[in-house]
């Protein structure tokens, strides 16, 4: 079955880039969404088809799709970003969820 | 206002059966996939299964497949998740989730809205 890696836990200073990769076999090759889960709350849309953000995400976050390699950049990182982020893609009508990626921000 | 509330989370024994609900509202329920999507207390999304818009397409992920039933009324908007053959991996809570596309699979859209999750805890 198809896999996703992506690194347990990540940490940034507030103002500064964080990159959250998620890794999988010619994952370039398919597309890729990204949610955000915040304690007790439901997962929430950040990025989807690799680099596209729904309206009413802030433009500090991106993402890019190449290769093995998805990745999430949040720029200017705020306090408020500190939460678990997930990626996802689909392979042949099965979801695949990364194991998520804690951000913290100190 | 888009709702999606799930219900029928509860106790069960290992080797039990639940079913769970989801009533969806302030949309157009029939023009869009759905799914299912669990998560172990203090663990990772796992994708559980799918249904497209006239349940003509449906997945579920190995960790269920045979045990648990994707189903929707679209009269009802209300969209159903029977599961049998409960075992202890199973407890977590159970989010049902509208999809962009009328196709669940269709990887150009994603999951805008959520429901607010029912947990299921299977013990004896």
């Amino acid at each position: 079955s198809y896999e996703l890696t992506q690194p347990p836990s990540i940490s940034v200073s507030p103002g500064q880039t964080a990159s959250i990769a998620c890794s999988g076999d010619k994952l370039g090759d398919k597309f890729v969404c990204w949610y955000q889960q915040k304690p007790g709350q439901s997962p929430v849309i950040v990025i989807y088809q690799d680099d596209k953000r729904p309206s009413g995400i802030p433009e500090r976050f991106s993402g890019s799709n190449s290769g093995n390699t998805a990745t999430l950049t949040i720029s200017g990182t705020q306090p408020m970003d500190e939460a678990d982020y997930f990626c996802q893609a689909w392979d042949t009508r099965l979801g695949v969820f990364g194991g998520g990626t804690k951000l913290t921000v100190l | 206002e888009v709702l999606l509330v799930e219900s029928g989370g509860g106790l069960v024994q290992p080797g039990g059966s639940l079913r769970l609900s989801c009533v969806a509202s302030g949309f157009t329920f029939d023009e869009y996939g759905m799914d299912w999507v669990r998560q172990a207390p203090g663990k990772g999304l796992e994708w559980v299964s799918g249904i497209d818009w006239k349940s003509d397409y449906i997945g579920y992920a190995d960790s269920v497949k045979g045990r648990f039933t994707i189903s929707r009324d679209n009269a009802k908007n209300s969209l159903y998740l029977q599961m049998s053959s409960l075992r202890a991996d199973d407890t977590a809570f159970y989010y049902c989730a509208k999809y962009t596309r009328r196709l669940y699979y269709d990887s150009s859209g994603y999951r805008d809205y959520w429901g607010q999750g029912t947990l299921v805890t299977v013990s004896s």
